[in-house]
């Protein structure tokens, strides 16, 4: 079955300390993949996508994925935290070009003084 | 528009009632997806239309819910006879054909029933 997993439901972390959040999804031939971050009292926006080419995807606010085909990963990093990052991260899937996105169940990101 | 409008974007009705959710996607856009958000839960798929094809419904969680998007532009998800497990944000995206194309989403109806 076509599925996305995100381990943690929440990860706390200490401001400036780096950060990953893991992303798995069920196997498949050819995917596009998205990362999507829900800051407080807000609506979803897009944070990096990977579509083909180099697996480290680059995306706004200092935040890097990558993309790992035999592992069926795509783990959301950042060096160094702030504050303003606290918010809930979605990781997504499509599997091919005219199916729907499936999105895993979130996960909470909070950030410690 | 310049995004996603989605109304009302509170909506308390009655147990038993039926109700109607309003999602008009961005100009152009001919993909329009409607997901579920309860407290504490991720994003669940209810129904994406893309084009003319048929839209893909196995998301609905019980035939209570149908939605239908006229003239491959506005859509509207309805909920016959609400239950309280129906409370939750109802959030709908549009994107442009493609896979390698992000969806943008609205600010949600917050349905609560009551």
């Amino acid at each position: 079955a076509q599925s996305v997993t995100q381990l943690d439901s929440q990860v706390p972390v200490f401001e400036e300390a780096p950060v990953e959040l893991r992303c798995n999804y069920s196997s498949s031939v050819s995917v596009y993949l998205f990362w999507y971050v829900q800051y407080p009292n807000q609506g979803l926006q897009l944070l990096l996508k990977y579509l083909s080419g180099s697996t480290l995807v680059k995306g706004i606010n200092g935040f890097e994925a990558e993309f790992n085909k035999s592992q069926t990963s795509f783990h959301l990093r950042k060096p160094s935290v702030h504050i303003s990052d606290t918010a809930e991260y979605f990781c997504a899937v499509r599997y091919s070009s005219a199916s729907k996105i499936i999105f895993g169940s979130g996960t909470r990101l909070s950030i410690r003084p | 528009g310049a995004g996603v409008s989605q109304s009302p974007s509170n909506k308390v009705t009655e147990k038993g009632k039926d109700v109607e959710l309003r999602c008009d996607p961005i100009s152009g856009h001919t993909a329009l997806y409607w997901y579920r958000q309860s407290l504490g839960q991720g994003l669940e798929f209810l129904i994406y239309f893309q084009g003319n094809s048929a839209p893909d419904k196995s998301g609905l969680p019980s035939d209570r819910f149908s939605a239908e998007r006229t003239g491959g532009s506005v859509s509207t998800l309805t909920i016959q006879r609400t239950q309280q497990e129906d409370s939750a944000v109802y959030l709908c995206a549009s994107s442009l054909q493609g896979g390698d194309t992000e969806a943008f989403f609205g600010q949600g109806t917050r349905l609560t029933v009551v």
